[in-house]
C-alpha cells in the first residue's frame, strides 16, 4: 500500500552542525507535504510545508527539499541547536476525496554538545 | 503553544471502562482531527470533523466515536477499553475543511490497566 517512510530512525549531530533528515514517499500523486517536530511529552509542532509544484522552501534555519523524480523529501536544519533535539515526522496529504495526513515513522534527532 | 487545548492531560482507567477526551480547537478553526499515537503504530489518523459534521474516518475502531459540538469543541469517546488502547491521543485543528496545515494539541495520555 501507499506509505510515507523515513530512511533513518535516529540521527546524532554535533551542536552547530547542519542536520539533514530524509523521508521517502511512495505515492506520486501526493501534492502536499509537511514536516512536524515532536518534543518529548508534547504534541507535533508544525515546522514547514511544501507543495508538489515547488522543489524547495526555506524557513527560519530550516529548508525543505522535494525531489518528485525519486519521491524524496528532506528537512535541513542549519546550525543545529540543543533545542532541536526531537522526533521529526514527515507527513503527506493522501490523495483522493479523504485527503488525510499520513505520517511517517519519525526520526529521532539528538544534538550532541 | 499551538492554541489547541486538550483535557485531561493524563487518564488512567481499567479495562472495560469508557472515557471521554475533550479538545478545543484554535480560535477560528472549523476542522478538528483526532490521532492516536502508540509506540508500535506511530501517529494514526482516527477521524475528522468540520463544522460539526464528520468528514473522514481513518483507522478508528467501532468502540470509539467522536463528535463536534456547535461551539466547535470535540470529544472522543472510547468504550470497552482494552490494554492495547493505551496511547497518546492528539487533537489537531485547521481552518479549512481540507486537511492542510494542522496544529496539534498537547495530547491526552491514556493508560488502561
Amino acid at each position: 500500500g501507499e506509505s510515507v517512510g523515513l530512511h533513518l530512525p535516529t540521527l546524532s549531530v554535533q551542536e552547530g552542525d547542519n542536520s539533514i533528515i530524509n523521508c521517502a514517499y511512495s505515492n506520486s500523486a501526493s501534492d502536499y507535504f509537511i514536516w512536524y517536530k515532536q518534543e518529548s511529552g508534547k504534541g507535533p509542532q508544525f515546522i514547514i510545508d511544501i507543495r508538489s509544484n515547488m522543489d524547495k522552501r526555506q524557513g527560519q534555519r530550516v529548508t525543505v527539499l522535494l525531489n518528485k523524480t525519486v519521491k524524496h523529501l528532506s528537512l535541513q536544519i542549519a546550525a543545529t541547536q540543543p533545542g532541536d533535539s526531537a522526533v521529526y515526522f514527515c507527513a503527506e496529504i493522501s490523495p483522493g476525496s479523504a485527503r488525510q495526513l499520513t505520517f511517517g515513522s519519525g526520526t529521532q534527532l539528538t544534538v550532541l554538545p | 503553544d499551538s492554541g489547541v487545548t486538550q483535557t485531561p492531560k493524563h487518564l488512567i482507567t481499567a479495562t472495560g471502562q469508557r472515557v471521554t477526551l475533550r479538545c478545543s480547537p484554535r480560535s477560528g478553526d472549523l476542522s478538528v482531527y483526532w490521532y492516536q499515537q502508540s509506540l508500535d503504530q506511530g501517529l494514526q489518523f482516527l477521524i475528522h470533523y468540520y463544522n460539526g459534521e464528520e468528514r473522514a474516518k481513518g483507522n478508528i475502531l467501532e468502540r470509539f466515536s467522536a463528535q463536534q459540538f456547535p461551539d466547535l469543541h470535540s470529544e472522543l469517546n472510547l468504550s470497552s477499553l482494552e490494554l492495547g488502547d493505551s496511547a497518546l491521543y492528539f487533537c489537531a485543528s485547521s481552518v479549512a475543511s481540507r486537511p492542510d496545515t494542522q496544529y496539534f494539541g498537547p495530547g491526552t495520555r491514556l493508560t488502561v490497566l
